[in-house]
């Protein structure tokens, strides 16, 4: 099946720092990945769409500039979180798709704790 | 305002019969639906879709039932073993394919021995 990678799967950073997050189609090409954001014992809700080469499209609610989203290629989308604050601390999971195809396929998910 | 709601946050089911977990939609614009099971610290897994323009879809012991009057869909595993053991989230889209999935909050499911 098709397998998605992230790093760092748990990352710790202090408040006003930034961090990346990668994102990897490892077996295909994701011509559209998703970032999506979980909080404990709630949904995951999408974060923002990114088509490869394209300016992701972002949610309602969702601060572009603080969440900066690439795509620069078929098998990697890079999320960064800038200047970032305790309540950005979630779980944050990626995904890709091919095509048009009916799959989105998950990362592990990357934990990030701001203290 | 959750569009996409699992009302059970926990299910126990004994290993061998039958496990039925729901999901309610509002949205009417929704045409395809997924249900995806993920264990902890990891990425959810897909696990079987239906369109809107079906109302059953099978795949060994998963099937989904889809009643679109009732905005309602649910997933049997049957037979119910250990190892599905997880939390398992339904998603739907307005896209007619698996892009802009919105999710329900999860139903943990156990099954026992």
């Amino acid at each position: 099946g098709a397998v998605v990678s992230q790093h760092p799967s748990w990352v710790i950073c202090k408040s006003g720092t930034s961090v990346k997050i990668e994102c990897r189609s490892l077996d295909f090409q994701a011509t559209t990945m998703f970032w999506y954001r979980q909080f404990p014992k709630q949904s995951l809700m999408l974060m923002a769409t990114s088509n490869e080469g394209s300016k992701a499209t972002y949610e309602q609610g969702v601060e572009k500039d603080k969440f900066l989203i690439n795509h620069a290629s078929l098998t990697l989308s890079t999320l960064t979180v800038t200047s970032a604050h305790p309540e950005d601390s979630s779980f944050y999971i990626c995904s890709g798709m091919q095509g048009s195809k009916d799959e989105q396929y998950f990362g592990p998910g990357t934990r990030l704790t701001v203290t | 305002d959750q569009q996409v709601k699992q009302n059970s946050p926990s299910l126990s089911v004994q290993e061998g019969r039958i496990s039925i977990l729901n999901c309610d939609y509002t949205n009417s614009m929704f045409d395809y639906f997924l249900w995806y099971k993920k264990y902890p610290a990891e990425g959810p897994t897909f696990l079987i879709s239906i369109s809107s323009i079906k109302d059953k879809n099978e795949d060994g012991r998963f099937t989904v039932f889809l009643n679109k009057s009732a905005k309602h869909l649910s997933l049997h595993i049957v037979p119910s073993q250990p190892g599905d053991s997880a939390v398992y989230f339904c998603a739907a889209s307005g896209t007619g394919t698996a892009s802009k999935l919105t999710f329900g909050t999860g139903t943990r499911l156990q099954v026992t021995l």
